[in-house]
């Protein structure tokens, strides 16, 4: 079973508009992380923003912040105010400590996010 | 502060050749990964090492594919020989320490990108 799912393989943005990206999750543990990264076409996997298990608010990063639903397993990111950088690919990841992984990250297989003027 | 750096940036290769990736992960991280990144999907870990230890290294192909980590720091995977469905973007990360519940993020290389023909 995929670990971590991304429903969406492209999304279209408008600048200044705000945009959500879907990411689905599948784990028994408790605790777990999420995290949400950027790849430009350079290809350098940028850190965005983490949510963990326990956390009760949803993170915020400057204009990205992470809309969390633990009941559905779910980790949307949404970034406000789009500019014409945020194109990229996005890749939503999960870090479980259960078994004997010690904390592998799990990647979905990423949205294309286009951002026209 | 700087990243962490991997070279060489391209590699093509014919099958059944060796090639040979490098990586120096951000000083001070303990923590090293490699991930294999193919076409259209998300980056999958091949290997992680904690210092010069390997910790995970349930995903990598060992019948041709080694690692290893000298002195905790700098970092070599080698694949022996190549085949075809190698063809990937190589990526390394590093961390300060992964320990059970912690947070902390990867900072990740550009990558290296082999085209085995």
């Amino acid at each position: 079973a995929q670990k971590i799912t991304q429903t969406q393989p492209g999304m279209f943005v408008q600048e200044k508009e705000a945009v959500t990206l879907d990411c689905t999750y599948d784990t028994s543990d408790q605790s777990y992380g999420l995290f949400w990264y950027k790849q430009p076409s350079s290809g350098e996997m940028i850190f965005l923003i983490y949510q963990g298990s326990y956390d009760e608010q949803n993170a915020t990063e400057g204009r990205y912040s992470l809309n969390f639903q633990k009941a559905r397993k779910s980790a949307n990111l949404v970034i406000s105010a789009s500019q014409l950088g945020d194109s990229a690919m996005y890749f939503c990841a999960m870090r479980e400590w259960g078994g004997s992984t010690l904390g592998r990250l799990y990647f979905g297989r990423g949205t294309q996010l286009t951002v026209w003027p | 502060e700087a990243g962490v750096a991997q070279s060489p940036r391209y590699k093509i290769i014919e099958k059944r050749q060796s090639v040979a990736f490098w990586c120096n992960p951000i000083s001070g991280h303990a923590t090293l990964y490699w991930y294999q990144q193919i076409l259209g999907q998300g980056p999958k870990l091949l290997i992680q090492f904690q210092n010069n230890g390997v910790v995970d290294d349930s995903q990598l192909p060992k019948d041709r594919f080694s690692a290893e980590r000298l002195k905790g720091v700098d970092s070599t995977l080698k694949i022996q020989p190549a085949k075809l469905e190698d063809s990937a973007v190589y990526l390394c990360a590093s961390s300060l320490f992964a320990r059970v519940g912690t947070n902390e993020k990867l900072f990740f290389g550009s990558g290296t990108q082999l085209s085995v023909l």
